[in-house]
């Protein structure tokens, strides 16, 4: 099944950066959802974006539908060692959701 | 808080052992997966419920199948385990018509020598 284009694959930054990933589509979705998984664990929902164009922040994370419906982007601001994990964007059209490959991020303190 | 485990965290199984999964949802969800997680592939559906006694095939259900016999749990059944099948299993849960929140369990890392 299509499956969603996720990047960079990963990420070495340096702490107090700022960091960009998006995710890219052939297909159009209703909803674009960003996960975290810490090591060890289970994804966690961070982000849900319902329309096309909305822009939406959770603390120092903000994400984006994009006008397309085809594509989306997560930014975290001044990331600290705790965002250090595995984010994975998720496109959902009716009840079919895919995922994309991950985001493997690492914060330098 | 929602609670979604998975009976273990690390299994090491041979080739050709029937395995099971099992999961446990605390939040009288009706919608339950199994995903299996692999580097580079992220997150691939196997199989998912809708309800008691109802099982729906996902995007590799190839060498699964699943039991759902109560609302809280899905089982995941490896009726002969394959080397690979050696992969990082998440179950998740949700409500009706909510599938973009599901909530996900730690996991179960299996591998099959």
């Amino acid at each position: 099944g299509q499956q969603l284009n996720q990047s960079p694959q990963s990420m070495f930054i340096q702490e107090g950066e700022d960091v960009s990933m998006n995710c890219t589509s052939s297909s159009i979705f209703n909803t674009w959802l960003w996960y975290k998984q810490d090591p060890g664990e289970g994804p966690v929902l961070l982000i849900a974006l319902y329309k096309a164009g909305e822009l939406t922040s959770n603390g120092r994370l903000t994400a984006q539908f994009g006008i397309t419906r085809k594509d989306s982007f997560l930014n975290i601001s001044a990331s600290i060692p705790s965002d250090v994990g595995i984010y994975f964007c998720a496109g959902q059209y009716n009840n079919d959701m895919r995922f994309g490959a991950g985001t493997r991020l690492t914060v330098k303190p | 808080d929602v609670k979604v485990t998975q009976s273990s965290r690390y299994l090491v199984k041979r080739t050709g052992e029937k395995v099971f999964l099992e999961c446990v949802q605390d939040m009288d969800h009706e919608n339950m997966f199994w995903y299996r997680q692999d580097p580079g592939l992220g997150l691939r559906l196997i199989y998912f419920s809708y309800d008691v006694k109802m099982k729906e095939k996902g995007d590799i259900p190839e060498g699964y199948s699943v039991s759902r016999e109560k609302k809280e749990r899905f089982s995941l059944i490896l009726e002969s385990a394959s080397t690979n099948q050696t992969s990082m299993y998440l179950c998740a849960s949700s409500f009706p018509g909510h599938n973009h929140e599901q909530y996900f369990g730690p996991g179960t890392r299996l591998t099959v020598t």
